[in-house]
């Protein structure tokens, strides 16, 4: 089983919708949580951490259910803009070891 | 700042030959790290750096070395490459605390 398991995708959604991602991990004693955000052949960017009690950055919102093992991001109006793929992000293990999922790809379309 | 910066962007090789991708960042962090990205595989740690002088191995360090003598730089060395190798390389940085990486712009390889 993979550390870090996303949904596959790709996610085809049209401008304004509201789309949401999952993902799972493995490790129960996981740390810290995050959403990157990867644009076609760039480099993966944080988009937000991830906190126990959910959290809020304007159209995105993250949820965190540490019972389940279990990650959420939530997009609200999509815009053209949020065409990208989105990367499930674990620290865990004494090292402190970032671990990615697979990531999972939304193209939202005019 | 400059941030992470990588060198090459990109670079073809032949198989069996050897080569270095360079990584700076100019951010005083004392984690970095090096990951390769494949279709359908996500980001794969190849090695890591928890300080100067400090390295150890990730998920697939097979066929590549590191080394830190330094804060700034975090080389890592392809031995005898082999076409397995192709791959998008990233260099990454982060403080202790915070845990936020910041990402090089990439190197893409291509092993012939």
């Amino acid at each position: 089983r993979k550390e870090v398991e996303q949904d596959p995708g790709p996610f085809n959604v049209p401008e304004g919708a509201t789309v949401a991602f999952n993902c799972t991990y493995s490790n129960s004693a996981s740390q810290s949580f995050f959403w990157y955000r990867q644009d076609c052949r760039k480099e993966p960017k944080l988009l937000m951490s991830v906190y126990s009690s959910g959290n809020e950055d304007g159209r995105f919102t993250a949820q965190l259910n540490r019972a389940s093992q279990y990650i959420s991001l939530l997009i609200r109006d999509s815009k053209l803009s949020d065409s990208a793929t989105y990367l499930c992000v674990v620290l865990s293990g004494s090292a402190r070891q970032l671990t990615f999922g697979s990531g999972t790809q939304l193209t939202v379309l005019p | 700042n400059a941030g992470v910066t990588q060198t090459p962007k990109f670079q073809v090789l032949k198989t069996g030959q050897s080569m270095t991708l360079q990584c700076a960042q100019d951010m005083n962090h004392e984690y970095m790290s090096w990951y390769r990205q494949d279709p359908g595989m996500g980001l794969r740690l190849i090695h890591y750096s928890v300080g100067a002088g400090i390295t150890d191995q990730g998920e697939v360090p097979n066929g590549y070395n590191v080394s830190r003598s330094t804060t700034e730089d975090f080389p890592l060395r392809l031995l005898s490459a082999a076409p397995s190798q192709t791959s998008v390389y990233f260099c990454a940085s982060r403080p202790g605390t915070p845990e936020t990486q910041y990402f090089g712009p990439g190197t893409r390889l291509l092993v012939l």
